[in-house]
């Protein structure tokens, strides 16, 4: 299985910063990284697919990159609705793999 | 936005069938090319458990293969997920992700959740 290494595990922040988040893929798995924002007892709700596009309704402060192994996720002007735990997953190979989880806090 | 509904058991024992389902309902208009299962749990995160097309071809995780069937009712736009001989470690919350893209690989849509407790 793909193996996708997330970090930080957690992340304090402030409204306003602009934090960045990565996952690195055990092999090339192209541009195919999504990125999820879970909150407390929620689904996952997709923000990014294909390694950069941004999901319908997904602010614009939300930007994905990477290709190959190495993706990252910013957010700029952090807002409070954005503290959660963020997901990314490899959706190249099956089975598709999820990484650990980034916890940005307050 | 239409949401899934999922519905089934929640307390199972050791050994046990594991039986979900999970349906789009008041929006016919859909074309929902696969639906996806994973589950959530404190300890391994989120797990990818398997797909099924809209044409019935499946996809399953292969530490789950020997144990999952997943099947598709087009027509009642509805899934179910059966998990054999369940053990703790398939205690989780257990979620249905139907996709409108073609490739299965977007996950816009996303059930509840399903809190499935294995406990003798």
């Amino acid at each position: 299985d793909i193996q996708m290494t997330q970090s930080p595990k957690s992340l304090a922040a402030s409204v306003g910063d602009t934090v960045t988040i990565t996952c690195q893929a055990s092999q090339d798995i192209d541009v195919s990284v999504n990125w999820y924002l879970q909150k407390s007892g929620k689904p996952p709700q997709l923000l990014i697919y294909g390694g950069s596009f941004l999901d319908i309704g997904v602010p614009s402060r939300f930007s994905g990159s990477g290709s190959g192994t190495d993706f990252s996720l910013s957010i700029s002007s952090l807002k409070p609705e954005d503290f959660g735990t963020y997901f990314c997953q490899q959706s190249f190979f099956f089975p598709y793999t999820f990484g650990q989880g980034t916890a940005l806090q307050i | 936005q239409v949401l899934p509904e999922q519905w089934g058991t929640g307390l199972l024992k050791p050994s046990e069938t594991l039986s979900l389902s999970c349906g789009v309902f008041g929006d016919p208009s859909s074309i929902f090319y696969y639906w996806t299962w994973i589950r959530q749990t404190p300890g391994k995160g989120l797990e990818w458990i398997g797909q099924i097309s809209y044409v019935g071809t499946t996809n399953y995780n292969p530490s789950l293969s020997s144990r999952v069937a997943i099947s598709l009712d087009p027509s009642k736009f509805q899934v179910s997920l059966i998990l054999t001989s369940v053990t703790g470690a398939d205690t989780a919350t257990y979620y249905c992700a139907p996709s409108l893209d073609i490739t299965g690989t977007i996950l816009t849509l996303w059930g509840q959740g399903s809190q499935v407790s294995v406990s003798s």
